[in-house]
């Protein structure tokens, strides 16, 4: 099925580094929303985005929603050992009866050796 | 605990067998929405329900998957004679607006 581009696939991270991701598509998105994934667990939700342009923050953590509707990023700032998983992005249309949400492959977050 | 329960967390079970799984979503929440994840890949959607209505569903719900919510409540997604191809981790999410909340997924292994 369609897929979103997220990259890095993966990165190490060292304890009080800064992370940065993003994601791209082809199409474009009314919402782009940032999860976190742990082993064996659902997704849960760390951000949420509805407009084109929004930067917006939750503690250590920066999204914005790309002008163009076809990008977003997430930035870690001050990374710490529990930052360690798997980030997904996802983008949706949200109205009429489409509701589901496009997945990138993840970004997996480890710590350095 | 407010948040959207899924049972099992785990099920294994012999190809061929039938299995089902449940959803109870947040309860104000009027979508509900299925979605099967495999081994590095990010959730791929499967099926979607507006109160009641299966508003739509993925060509990756073949004849053997099938989905209800009877009177918008709690769902259930049915399995019928597995494959091994069917072992993945099912999830379901719930919402009133935009943003989507999971539910911890239960695990699938078909031997």
């Amino acid at each position: 099925g369609q897929q979103l581009n997220q990259s890095p696939q993966s990165m190490f991270i060292q304890e009080g580094e800064d992370v940065s991701m993003n994601c791209t598509s082809s199409s474009i998105f009314n919402t782009w929303l940032w999860y976190k994934q742990d082993p064996g667990e659902g997704p849960v939700l760390l951000i949420a985005l509805y407009k084109a342009g929004e930067l917006t923050s939750n503690g250590r953590l920066t999204a914005q929603f790309g002008i163009t509707r076809k990008d977003s990023f997430l930035n870690i700032s001050a990374s710490i050992p529990s930052d360690v998983g798997i980030y997904f992005c996802a983008g949706l249309n949200y109205g009429g009866s489409q509701g589901n949400l496009i997945f990138g492959k993840g970004t997996k977050l480890s710590v350095k050796p | 605990d407010t948040g959207v329960s899924q049972d099992p967390r785990h099920k294994i079970t012999k190809r061929g067998q039938n299995v089902t799984f449940r959803c109870d979503p947040i309860s104000e929440h009027n979508r509900l929405y299925w979605y099967r994840q495999t081994l590095g890949q990010g959730p791929e959607f499967l099926t979607y329900f507006q109160n009641e209505a299966q508003l739509e569903k993925s060509r990756l719900l073949s004849d053997r998957f099938s989905a209800e919510r009877p009177k918008g409540s709690f769902s259930t997604l049915e399995i019928q004679r597995t494959e091994q191809g069917d072992s993945a981790m099912y999830l379901c999410a719930s919402s009133s607006t935009p943003t989507q909340y999971f539910g911890a997924g239960t695990r699938l292994s078909v031997l």
